[in-house]
């Protein structure tokens, strides 16, 4: 099955710089790989998503690159702010109809 | 668009007893959801996948006849912990996806306690 392994575990950043935390997948089938926000106490929030057709995908601050021969994706945050602080979950899968793999978590800090 | 609740957001239930926790897509229908359990300061682990209509699939080390998943219509799935032990105590999460659709939105989670 898929093994999904994410790197920091935590990650404390300046008010304004940019965070990037990494993510590496096994299963070569996986197609589908979203990132997801959770605040404390709270679920899950999905942030941006990229499918295995696309090298990059960009929202505003957030974005995501993906390197299909590697086997690795990334989160890329600028200009971080207090309220991105939370914990970020990468995933990985087959797309529709299939199951996701969770990554560890990166515990991201944005100091003010 | 993409709402999916849960309820109740909190529990506290006598060792022994059951608990029903319900999941709904408000705003799309749910052919699949997902339950997750979620340890302190931990992952989210897969406990079960429920296709509406099916019987659910349990992941390897779930107890289904102890966490029982119903997906009886396409906007509500249950997870019912039944004789719930302190060691059941967690924040249960369960997530929702469209029929063919790839993207899982989920709910705010249920935290229970297990006296």
């Amino acid at each position: 099955g898929e093994n999904v392994e994410q790197h920091p575990s935590t990650l404390s950043v300046q008010e304004g710089d940019s965070a990037v935390i990494k993510c590496t997948y096994s299963d070569s089938a996986s197609n589908y790989f979203p990132w997801y926000k959770q605040e404390l106490g709270k679920g899950p929030q999905l942030i941006i998503d990229i499918r295995s057709n696309v090298g990059e995908k960009k929202d505003q601050r957030i974005a995501v690159t993906l390197n299909k021969t590697a086997k690795h994706f990334s989160l890329h945050i600028t200009e971080t702010q207090p309220e991105d602080s939370a914990v970020y979950f990468c995933a990985g899968g087959q797309g529709a109809g299939n199951m996701l793999t969770f990554g560890g978590g990166t515990r991201l800090m944005v100091k003010p | 668009g993409a709402v999916v609740s849960q309820h109740p957001s909190r529990v506290i239930c006598k060792s022994g007893t059951s608990v029903k926790i319900e999941c709904r897509s408000l705003d799309f229908q749910a052919t699949t959801m997902f339950w997750y359990r979620q340890f302190p300061k931990k992952s989210l682990m897969l406990m079960a996948t429920s296709n509406e209509g099916s019987k659910a699939t349990y992941e390897q080390g779930v107890e289904k006849d102890k966490f029982l998943i119903n997906h009886a219509s396409l906007t509500l799935s249950t997870l019912t912990v039944t004789s719930a032990h302190p060691e059941d105590s967690s924040f249960y999460i369960c997530s929702a996806r469209a029929g063919g659709g790839y993207e899982q939105y989920f709910g705010p989670g249920t935290r229970l306690t297990v006296t």
